[in-house]
């Protein structure tokens, strides 16, 4: 089956404790992003990817890296964590960046104390 | 960069009603505009897209319009139904960009029985 996998879903964790959110497809896409969604807000970009190797910047890139070393993988991840990063994160892939269906991941909660 | 804005941010109609969603967009670069639908609790759906090419496109009970002097396109469901009862996001994007999709900040359209 054609997907998008994230884990964990749920995480609650600690300012300053560093985590990682996973993301895998398993459709050959070679494009890949990162969004979070908050409450007035709708979707916006973190970080995206159009390759293995290569990453850049989204609207939101404060406060997260991504690494991209696997075509079906590109991680999120958060080096010392804030509230203001409580959020709902989902991961993204498509053949095309900008012209194409994306295919959301299930989203995880994350909630910073 | 783009911009996109949404409106209404909710919206409810009466089971049967029709529902219509309104999107302006600022780069007059963009061609591709998708409607994605986000169900509670799950993950964001592409239902229907439409390429700057084309005026007006349909499928079943949801249309969409574009207006590119104007910069703006809209969702429009006929015939509403419980099950239609979810957020809606509106985005923009330029084909041949890196970039991904710039989205709009949702609408809560909620179909009354």
């Amino acid at each position: 089956e054609a997907q998008v996998t994230q884990n964990p879903r749920y995480l609650i964790t600690v300012t300053g404790k560093k985590l990682t959110v996973t993301c895998s497809q398993n459709m050959n896409h070679e494009y890949m992003s990162w969004y979070r969604q908050d409450p007035g807000l709708g979707l916006r970009q973190i970080y995206y990817s159009m390759n293995v190797e290569v990453t850049d910047k989204g609207d939101v890139p404060e406060g997260y890296k991504v690494s991209r070393k696997e075509k079906r993988n590109f991680p999120l991840i958060l080096e010392s964590p804030s509230p203001n990063q409580t959020s709902l994160y989902f991961c993204a892939s498509s053949f095309q960046p900008s012209t194409d269906t994306q295919y959301f991941g299930p989203g995880t909660r994350l909630t910073v104390l | 960069g783009e911009n996109v804005e949404q409106h209404p941010s909710t919206l409810s109609v009466q089971e049967g009603d029709s529902a219509v969603i309104k999107c302006t967009y600022s780069d007059s670069a963009s061609n591709y505009f998708p409607w994605y639908k986000q169900e509670l609790g799950k993950r964001p759906q592409l239902i229907i897209d439409i390429r700057s090419n084309v005026g007006e496109k349909k499928d079943q009970r949801i249309a969409v319009t574009l207006n590119k002097t104007a910069k703006h396109f809209s969702l429009h469901i006929t015939e509403t139904q419980p099950e239609d009862s979810a957020v809606y996001f509106c985005a923009a994007s330029t084909s041949g960009s890196a970039r991904q999709l710039t989205f709009g900040s949702g609408t809560q359209l909620t179909v009354l029985p």
